[in-house]
């Protein structure tokens, strides 16, 4: 089917671990991002990419790593996780500028 | 500092009657907004937009209103129906930005 998938859908780390959040889309799609979904802040820009290797900063990009080799993945590597990276994070993808974003499913990463 | 703002977490509505969600911005450079809704244990889902050009947008039962001297928007869902139960999250963008800010989401209970 073709869509936006994430993974894991649940994770558990202990601080200081290195953890990596898979994102794969099917549409071919230019644009990917990360953003990650905390109470009171809603969500919130991490990194985005417009085609592969091309990637650059949001919003919230330190403590966080992407990679962007095919056009169909991007991945985002927390280097060395943090309590306050515990979130639900979101990856999506758009056609173009200004088009709607198509959204994941969501990965809900909890660092203890 | 929050571009786009929510001021009401949350909002209890009877089904068959209006629900009206608002939003505000502080970005005079903003022209393309749009409004998003999200389900538990789902990514967000696009739902309506609007530009900077128009006032007033229409899709079924949603209509997004947008009062650009107030910076101010908001979307009204008439009739409302238990379905709409969701988090409606509003975004702002340059037009033909791939960059989205979102405000921190408003609650929807529709009452049976």
């Amino acid at each position: 089917d073709a869509g936006i998938t994430q993974s894991p859908r649940y994770k558990i780390t202990e601080t200081g671990r290195q953890v990596t959040l898979m994102c794969h889309q099917t549409w071919s799609h230019s644009y990917m991002f990360w953003y990650r979904q905390d109470l009171g802040h809603g969500l919130r820009l991490i990194y985005y990419s417009a085609a592969a290797d091309i990637t650059d900063k949001g919003e919230v990009p330190d403590g966080y790593v992407v990679s962007r080799s095919k056009t169909e993945n991007f991945p985002l590597t927390l280097e060395s996780a943090t309590r306050s990276q515990t979130s639900v994070y979101f990856c999506a993808s758009s056609e173009s500028p200004g088009s709607p974003l198509h959204f994941g499913n969501g990965t809900r990463l909890t660092v203890t | 500092d929050q571009q786009v703002k929510q001021n009401s977490p949350s909002l209890s509505v009877q089904e068959g009657r209006i629900s009206i969600l608002n939003c505000d911005y502080t970005n005079s450079m903003f022209d393309y907004f749009l409004w998003y809704k999200k389900y538990p244990a789902e990514g967000p889902t696009f739902l309506i937009s609007i530009s900077s050009i128009k006032d007033k947008n229409e899709d079924g039962r949603f209509t997004v209103f947008l009062n650009k001297s107030a910076k101010h928007l908001s979307l009204h869902i008439v009739p409302s129906q238990p379905g709409d139960s969701a988090v409606y999250f509003c975004a702002a963008s340059l037009f033909g930005n791939e960059k989205l800010t979102f405000g921190t989401g408003t609650r929807l209970t529709i009452i049976p």
